[in-house]
């Protein structure tokens, strides 16, 4: 049963860069099987996709975030992570880390998410 | 403001059925099959309910279900339970430039 399992710093100060790890279990960051993706809520709101990865390097980032993020994959430590530079209060959230199926058929993701970590809450403040 | 359009809130009492409203264009919904639904209890995270419009994940119930007509999806919940009071969030495939993107979420409660 994979899981996974969000770590980082829960503050962060303005205009400084945002940093946050997801260690998957029971599985492997390696699988060729997944893409792995960041979204986020800020409190009261909705989600908002944040980007994707695969094992190779390959990303993708919502563009309205796209100047801003840095999305890296660590298969040594089976790990993902994301980097979110020059934060304001509004990069203020819940960041979740999740698992996106790949079909090896259209060689394309699947664009659901099957499996969730927790969730770690980052907030922006000096 | 957020691309897909939901309602704010919807109601039921038990055993009813209620249906959620996911309302987006021809360039997420209407283009493609690839519209998930997703649940969300208050400080948990989202749980998947329903994948690629219509599909259910391993162990989640039948009394889901998902459908698509035009560039409206819709999720249905049939048997309403107290356990369905949640959030629930639709999400769409938007093409190669946007790529994701979700509904504002509607608040389903269990009267």
């Amino acid at each position: 049963q994979v899981q996974l399992q969000e770590s980082g710093p829960g503050l962060v100060k303005p205009s400084e860069t945002l940093s946050l790890t997801c260690t998957v279990s029971g599985g492997s960051v390696s699988s060729g099987s997944y893409y792995w993706s960041w979204i986020r809520q800020p409190p009261g709101k909705g989600l908002e996709w944040i980007g994707y990865i695969y094992y190779s390097g390959s990303t993708n980032y919502n563009p309205s975030l796209k100047s801003r993020v840095t999305i890296s994959v660590d298969t040594s430590k089976n790990q993902f992570s994301l980097k979110l530079s020059s934060v304001t209060a509004a990069d203020t959230a819940v960041y979740y880390c999740a698992r996106v199926p790949y079909d090896f058929w259209s060689g394309s993701p699947l664009y659901y998410m099957d499996v969730w970590g927790k969730g770690t809450t980052v907030t922006v403040s000096s | 403001q957020s691309a897909l359009t939901q309602p704010a809130s919807v109601s039921g009492s038990p055993g009813q059925s209620i249906t959620i409203s996911c309302t987006g264009t021809s360039s997420d919904v209407g283009s493609y099959n690839l519209v998930s639904w997703y649940q969300q209890h208050p400080g948990k995270a989202p749980k998947l309910m329903i994948y690629e419009v219509s599909k259910r994940p391993s162990g989640v119930s039948n009394r889901f279900s998902g459908s698509k007509s035009g560039n409206t999806a819709s999720l249905t919940i049939s048997g309403l339970q107290a356990e369905d009071e949640a959030d629930y969030y639709c999400c769409s495939y938007a093409g190669s430039s946007t790529f994701l993107v979700f509904g504002g979420g509607t608040k389903l409660t269990v009267l």
